[in-house]
């Protein structure tokens, strides 16, 4: 059984650049949430993706937008990059959409400068 | 919406001490508490939780207790050990359009001194 994986680890963007960052599911997990963490916060959640469906989002503004493929990967999308985007982005996984366990990837540290 | 509060930030505490963390909630709904550990620069991995209807629960030297009327839970470590220093936080969450999404607590660092 794997676990969560995410890609890249680091990133260093410059303001109103656009990122995609990428999740890769643990095996047999169909739901996926992503999170932001700012320096010395806790996780806050941006939106959940269920077999292909966005299901629910946080305070996040629209130019915050994710995917989730059919093999259950999933990226995030940031538009027009600001400076308070400087995070880790972690994403979660789920066996599914019921389930009350969330597992951690490693994370993408984004720098925007 | 829901909002999680956790205290302290900072704890320090001798080895073979116990430490406890302590977190409120606000939506009365929520039915699941879980505790992640987060080592510098590593994931948040979860190392306990709780359901609304359950009280207590307890996995070797890690304990965690919650209380719905008073809308309080807390994590217990027994027998504090160096590497149980870390960032701990708590998080709550309630089932919303089938899924459980999860509000977390601002973290508390604990440092367990030799």
């Amino acid at each position: 059984e794997t676990g969560v994986t995410q890609s890249p680890t680091h990133l260093i963007k410059t303001r109103g650049q656009q990122v995609t960052l990428r999740c890769s599911s643990q095996s047999g997990h169909n739901t996926v949430s992503w999170y932001q963490q700012a320096l010395g916060q806790g996780p806050q959640f941006i939106f959940q993706y269920y077999r292909e469906e966005e299901n629910g989002r946080g305070n996040f503004p629209p130019r915050f937008s994710g995917l989730q493929f059919p093999n259950y990967s999933s990226e995030l999308n940031v538009n027009a990059l600001e400076l308070d985007d400087s995070a880790l982005y972690l994403c979660a996984s789920s066996l599914t959409i019921s389930s009350y366990e969330q597992y951690f990837g490693p994370g993408t540290r984004l720098t925007v400068t | 919406g829901e909002n999680v509060e956790q205290h302290p930030s900072t704890l320090s505490v001798q080895e073979g001490d116990s430490a406890v963390i302590k977190c409120t909630y606000s939506d009365s709904a929520s039915n699941y508490f879980p505790w992640y550990k987060q080592e510098l620069g590593k994931r948040p991995q979860l190392i306990i939780d709780i359901r609304s209807n359950v009280g207590e629960k307890k996995d070797q030297r890690i304990a965690v207790t919650l209380n719905k009327t008073a809308k309080h839970f807390s994590l217990h470590i027994t027998e504090t050990q160096p590497e149980d220093s870390a960032v701990y936080f708590c998080a709550a969450s309630r089932r919303i359009q089938g899924a459980q999404k999860l509000v977390f607590g601002q973290g508390t660092r604990l440092t367990i001194n030799p």
